[in-house]
Formats: C-alpha cells, structure tokens, sequence
C-alpha cells in the first residue's frame, strides 16, 4: 500500500541557511500535518492543511511557513535556520472525515 | 484539547499482555482517546481509538471506563517488536481539529 514520502529522508544545512522538506501524502487524503522532533523529545505539532488551506496553526517559529498545492502536497519552509531546528521532521496525512493520521520516515534535518 | 497522563515506562515478558494505562480526566465530550506508537525515531504508527465503547482491532484492545476519566490500552501478546513509546493523546480527530499533541508517553520495554 502506499505510504507517506518525505525528502529529503536526511538534510544538512548551516547556520542562516534556508530549507526545504516536502511531503507528498497517501493518495486520496486532502489533510496534511507537520510535526517537530527534537532530540530526545517528543513530536510537536506545527501546522496542519486541509483542502490546501491551513486549518491550524501550533508552534510553529515566524520563520517556517507551509503550503499545501493543488495535487495535495505539503512543504515546509524554513529560513533563517538555527542550531535549535535541528529535529526530526514528520509530515503525516489522512483523508477527511477520518480518524487516523499515516506518518511519514521523517525528515532528519541537521543545521550545523 | 484534554491532557493526559502516562506512566514513563512499563515492562513487559513476551508473549504475556502488556496493559498500559492513562488518564485523561478533563477529556471533553467529544474528543475522541487515540493511541499511537513510536519505534525508535520512526514516523509515530497509529494503534487504535475511541470515544465511549470500547475497542479492538488486530493489534490492540481499548478499553475505556465508563466516566471516560482514563483509558487502557491492552496488547494481548506482546512480542520484542511492541517494544516503542506508546502515546495516548486526547484529539476531535476531525480534518480542522485533528492536530495530535503528543504528551511523554509510556516506554514499553518487551523483554525475552
């Protein structure tokens, strides 16, 4: 069955530089999450999409922004990167009017 | 959303069941208790949820108690592989509402 595809799977960056992660959800499902895992955290919820309009917002930094296109997916962008943004990056989908959300490998992004 | 409450870690011998417990006591009405499972920095893999009756699928059982304040989560015959951190999460699950906020779960240690 097909499954959530994240890429880059692993990103390097330096301090100041920007990102990008996309997500590209099951077929058929209009609802996108983000979620940020630190290490030796627990994931936290960033920003969700439905339908290709954000349907909330968690705690995301003023320098990330997210879009979801017209096939459904999702990037994340992120600027102005710093040590801190160093995680794990998990998008996950569902399709409306569902309970269950299918999470992606994750994005293992390290700012140097 | 409902916060709700974990112990840190449970072990558990294979092939016996793995009952792990949470409260939740400020759950609303309609929110629905889900359970997701996270196997070393893999994307969180959903278990199971529910509402009011209890629950079961292939994996697990959900039983929750009657006044909804708590909620366990039974694996009948726990193998190394159950071996994750285990979250319960109190969510509306809709497309606009269904963000999860991960708490710090319990570490299910399966042991030979």
């Amino acid at each position: 069955a097909a499954g959530v595809i994240q890429s880059p799977r692993h990103l390097i960056k330096e301090k100041r530089e920007t990102a990008t992660l996309k997500c590209y959800p099951i077929p058929r499902h209009d609802t996108v999450y983000w979620y940020q895992q630190g290490p030796g955290q627990d994931p936290q919820f960033l920003i969700s999409f439905y339908e290709k309009m954000q349907s909330d917002k968690g705690s995301i930094p003023d320098r990330f922004s997210a879009q979801q296109f017209s096939d459904y997916h999702s990037e994340l962008n992120m600027s102005s990167l710093e040590l801190g943004d160093s995680a794990l990056y998990f998008c996950a989908s569902s399709p409306s009017g569902y309970n269950e959300q299918f999470f992606g490998p994750g994005t293992r992004l390290t700012v140097l | 959303d409902a916060k709700t409450t974990q112990p840190p870690s449970m072990d558990c011998a294979e092939g016996r069941a793995a009952n792990l417990p949470c409260n939740h006591s400020t759950i609303s009405g309609n929110e629905y208790v889900y359970w997701y499972r996270q196997i070393h920095s893999q994307g969180p893999q959903y278990i199971i949820h529910g509402l009011k009756n209890n629950e079961t699928n292939e994996m697990a059982s959900l039983i929750i108690t009657e006044d909804r304040k708590s909620s366990t989560l039974i694996l009948p015959h726990a193998t190394l592989r159950d071996t994750a951190v285990y979250y319960c999460i109190a969510s509306h699950g809709s497309s606009n509402t269904g963000k999860l906020i991960f708490g710090q779960g319990t570490t299910l240690q399966v042991k030979p």
